[in-house]
């Protein structure tokens, strides 16, 4: 347990649905990460927020839509997602921004 | 650009050899360097941290800086079975970057 937790841990969803991804945190950290991690290859961040603020948007999709309201919490909202966006979505903390992330368990998505 | 390199393997090794992972990164005022341990399908673990020049040591893993040249290694020890996974190298300069990994496999 590193103290970030993501549910849920399994998703399907179609190409219309409309879900959510959450993820917490119990370490009073102040920057949460989103990352996605497709199948054997390299983590690839997709949003920063420090104290709540988001600072980094990796060119993602509007399809993607982060959330945080507080430095505890963190969601990510998922429409109309197309097949290539199933993975491995990890969700991670810090005490400040750059310093060392601990991730949560990850929630791995299946787009049909 | 930041830039963290690894080599991604496979790197082979037999149980109970020094297994040997290094990390290069182009950013010189890099502050703080980290290994990730992550099984497959699983989410990364944080097993080293190293912040100054020289080697510190955690068990059987060694984590090796040196600044000046650049690079970041992992020594792992008695390698077992269990150590196959893949190895994240991360490097803190404006933000945490990650390396694409490199993939351990201990041969029993």
């Amino acid at each position: 347990e590193t103290g970030v937790t993501q549910t849920p841990r399994h998703l399907v969803m179609g190409m219309t649905n409309k879900k959510s991804l959450k993820c917490e945190q119990h370490l009073g950290h102040n920057a949460m990460y989103w990352y996605k991690q497709s199948a054997k290859k390299p983590l690839e961040l997709m949003f920063v927020y420090n104290f709540k603020e988001q600072t980094e948007n990796n060119s993602v999709p509007s399809r993607f839509s982060p959330e945080c309201p507080n430095s505890s919490h963190l969601f990510l909202h998922l429409h109309t997602l197309q097949p290539e966006d199933s993975a491995l979505y990890l969700c991670a903390s810090s005490q400040e921004w750059g310093n060392e992330q601990f991730f949560g368990p990850g929630t791995r998505l299946t787009v049909l | 650009q930041k830039e963290v390199e690894q080599n991604s393997g496979p790197l082979s090794v037999p149980e109970g050899a020094i297994a040997s992972l290094n990390c290069t990164y182009s950013d010189r005022v890099s502050q703080s360097f980290f290994w990730y341990r992550q099984y497959s399908g699983k989410s990364p673990e944080l097993i080293m941290s190293i912040y100054s020049n020289g080697d510190k040591e955690d068990g059987r893993f060694t984590a090796q800086l040196n600044k000046a040249s650049q690079y970041v290694s992992l020594l792992i020890r008695d390698s077992q079975p269990s150590d196959s996974a893949t190895y994240l190298c991360a490097v803190r300069a404006d933000g945490l970057t990650f390396g694409k990994g490199t993939h351990l496999i201990i041969q029993p």
